[in-house]
């Protein structure tokens, strides 16, 4: 059974650093063709796709987010990591993880966790 | 990058009724597409990858076709469940896995 779920502060002041951590369980990234991406949504409004790490350490980024972004991952923890700098309130969103196998969508999601920025 | 154009933006259809979407992009992304449904409150949920394939346990009335820039999402006969967003999405550019603005299908 494949789970993800994210983790960080609900709560960031603008010009900080945001830090989101994905946990997850039941594949391993070291497996060829596996990715773990990162998907945001402001409230009400669509999705918007981040960033994505494959299990040979491809790296992909938003290019409108890419100077701000950084991807990472830990195989040993089964983590992804995402650290998204100069934090505005116009990033207050739901943060989602999710895997994703090379040639295909994403089919297993956290929930989702809501990040506000305000002072 | 790649930008992906849906439309329409929003419709309104009743139980029974065929429904197609499109999503277009603004360049060739061969057939890496995706079409996800979300539904308020939840994650997005994968119906179809690779522009034609129906992912598991999606019932058979979703299909999408299409290749290049041109892709179609379409309902045979909604359902009352069927009620929700959907989003097309491309994994073809390394420069990142871009989503549409998305279409929300209401109930007319």
């Amino acid at each position: 059974q494949i789970t993800l779920k994210e983790s960080g502060p609900t709560l960031v002041k603008p010009t900080q650093t945001l830090t989101l951590t994905c946990t997850f369980s039941g594949f391993s990234l070291s497996t060829s063709g596996v990715g773990v991406g990162w998907i945001r949504q402001p409230p009400g409004k669509a999705l918007e796709w981040l960033a994505l790490i494959y299990w040979n350490d491809d790296k992909r980024y938003s290019p409108s987010l890419k100077s701000r972004l950084t991807i990472t991952k830990d195989t040993s923890k089964n983590q992804v990591v995402l650290t998204m700098t100069n934090m505005d309130p116009v990033d207050t969103a739901t943060y989602y993880c999710a895997h994703h196998y090379y040639g295909s969508g994403s089919l297993y999601w956290g929930q989702g966790t809501l990040v506000t920025v305000s002072s | 990058d790649i930008q992906m154009t849906q439309s329409p933006s929003s419709l309104s259809a009743s139980v029974g009724d065929r429904v197609t979407i499109t999503c277009r992009a603004s360049q060739s992304i061969s057939s890496y597409l995706n079409w996800y449904q979300q539904k308020p409150g939840k994650a997005p949920k994968l119906l179809i990858y690779a522009a034609s394939s129906l992912q598991s346990g999606v019932p058979s009335r979703f299909s999408g076709s299409g290749s290049g820039t041109d892709f179609t999402l379409t309902i045979s006969s909604l359902q009352p469940e069927d009620f929700a967003t959907y989003y097309c999405q491309q994994s073809y550019s390394t420069l990142g896995y871009t989503f549409g603005q998305g279409t929300k299908l209401e109930i007319k």
